[in-house]
């Protein structure tokens, strides 16, 4: 079945340090690919989205993401975190001409002052 | 600019009541619109969507329906509620190249 993977559903980890959530999907064809972020009590916004073209994404405040087509991933890091991204973060494909959005389970990020 | 309204914002509402939440989108025709419901750690999953007026595609079996009485006009419906439909409930559209953008959702608890 088709579907959406993140592990790690929970991710505490300190102020500076280095980010990477993995997602990884079972879809074959052309996909587009997004992350969202869910800061607490805020709704759902889109941190980017990979269409075509460079499989490095740069998203906003400091994301980026990579689209590995052998892999079926798309990875997002962030090298150094602050508190303020505190958030739960979703990955999302889309199979393209679907006009539908898959969701993975999302990973709850928590960062220590 | 395109703006998507959801609401109520929470609800509160008892067993075997019926339900109607709504949403609506501005500044954009023809959009996609969807209605997903986020439960913690299971991620959002997607309940309808719908590519034009009257059409709708149901992606679960479930005890709600939707409709798309106009181009921009969004209605999740229930005529019972079970205490299995409390959840938060996200409207979305897309279209375009914009992407898909998310309401502020509805925080539903059936009591």
């Amino acid at each position: 079945a088709q579907s959406v993977s993140q592990h790690n559903h929970h991710v505490i980890l300190s102020e500076a340090a280095s980010l990477e959530l993995g997602c990884n999907y079972s879809y074959g064809g052309t996909v587009n690919l997004f992350w969202y972020v869910q800061y607490p009590g805020q709704h759902l916004q889109l941190l980017l989205k990979y269409f075509s073209g460079d499989p490095l994404v740069k998203g906003i405040k400091g994301f980026e993401a990579e689209f590995i087509k052998s892999k079926f991933s798309f990875n997002l890091r962030k090298p150094s975190v602050q508190w303020s991204d505190t958030a739960e973060y979703f990955c999302a494909v889309e199979l393209e001409g679907n006009n539908r959005l898959a969701f993975g389970k999302g990973n709850q990020v928590v960062v220590i002052p | 600019s395109q703006t998507i309204h959801q609401w109520p914002a929470t609800l509160v509402q008892p067993v075997g009541s019926p339900l109607s939440l709504e949403c609506t989108v501005e500044g954009t025709s023809n959009p996609n619109l969807y209605w997903y419901r986020q439960a913690a750690g299971r991620g959002l999953q997607l309940l309808f969507y719908s590519v034009g007026i009257g059409q709708i595609s149901s992606e679960v079996p479930q005890n709600l329906s939707a409709s798309r009485p106009q181009d921009r006009q969004f209605i999740l419906s229930s005529k019972k509620l079970l205490l299995s439909d409390s959840g938060f409930y996200l409207c979305a559209w897309s279209g375009g190249d914009y992407g898909y953008t998310f309401g502020s959702g509805t925080r539903l608890t059936v009591v």
